[in-house]
């Protein structure tokens, strides 16, 4: 089975630039997550697509930062313009379920891609 | 909101057995799990606990208390490769929303 796919998998910016990251989840997994990890911390959820809509985004920085999952199936995270701050690694997670009526917890489970090393000069 | 309290470092022996906690504040809390990541890699499944009590696999166990907001993994038997940071993620929400705590970083010494 493949696993989540990501790219690029390093990106080197100057501040104020824009950069955008791809995922392409596990076949057949439903929900998505971005989530930003600063060196040293553990992963910061971002925002979390059931499907194709978006059902947290509580903690994305909307004045710089949008995802968009089209089709349900693979997504982009932008970031425009970047600042010095955004430096850290963006890691894109797939689990089967994602919702209340789930059948096994266990399909709850979240598989990680390799994630996106972003460095901002 | 949520919160989430992990210690930040820990060191043990190789051959020992060491006890991670966790405590934690949700709202709609839906189960806990327990991820290892390596330094520069993803973070990889460890276990899921949703009911209380303890959940064994092997060299690592997990277990939760409900009632408490608390969780601790367990692992027996430390190998070198063992030197990882363990992230405690409680599961809550209609969405099941997976949140992170700061993790641990574990160093295991010969």
């Amino acid at each position: 089975e493949a696993g989540v796919a990501q790219s690029p998998r390093y990106k080197i910016i100057e501040k104020r630039q824009s950069v955008a990251f791809w995922c392409n989840p596990i076949s057949g997994h439903a929900t998505l997550y971005w989530y930003q990890q600063i060196l040293g911390q553990g992963p910061k959820l971002l925002i979390q697509f059931q499907n194709n809509g978006v059902v947290d985004d509580s903690q994305l920085p909307k004045d710089r930062f949008s995802a968009e999952r089209l089709k349900g199936v693979d997504s982009t995270l932008k970031i425009q313009p970047a600042k010095l701050e955004d430096s850290a690694v963006y890691l894109c997670a797939s689990s089967l379920e994602g919702a209340m009526d789930r059948v096994e917890a266990t399909n709850e489970k979240l598989f990680f891609g390799s994630g996106t090393q972003l460095s901002v000069l | 909101g949520q919160n989430i309290d992990q210690p930040t470092e820990m060191t043990a022996t190789e051959g020992a057995i060491v006890q991670i906690n966790c405590t934690y504040q949700t709202s709609g809390f839906n189960g806990l799990f327990w991820y290892q990541q390596h330094a520069g890699e993803a973070p990889t499944f460890l276990s899921y606990n949703v009911l209380d009590g303890l959940e064994e696999k092997g060299r690592f166990s997990s277990f939760l208390s409900r009632s408490k907001g608390y969780s601790y993994l367990l692992l027996k038997e430390l190998q070198m490769k063992d030197s990882a940071s363990y992230l405690c993620a409680p599961l809550s929400g209609g969405y099941n929303k997976l949140i992170f705590g700061a993790g641990t970083r574990l160093a295991v010494h010969p």
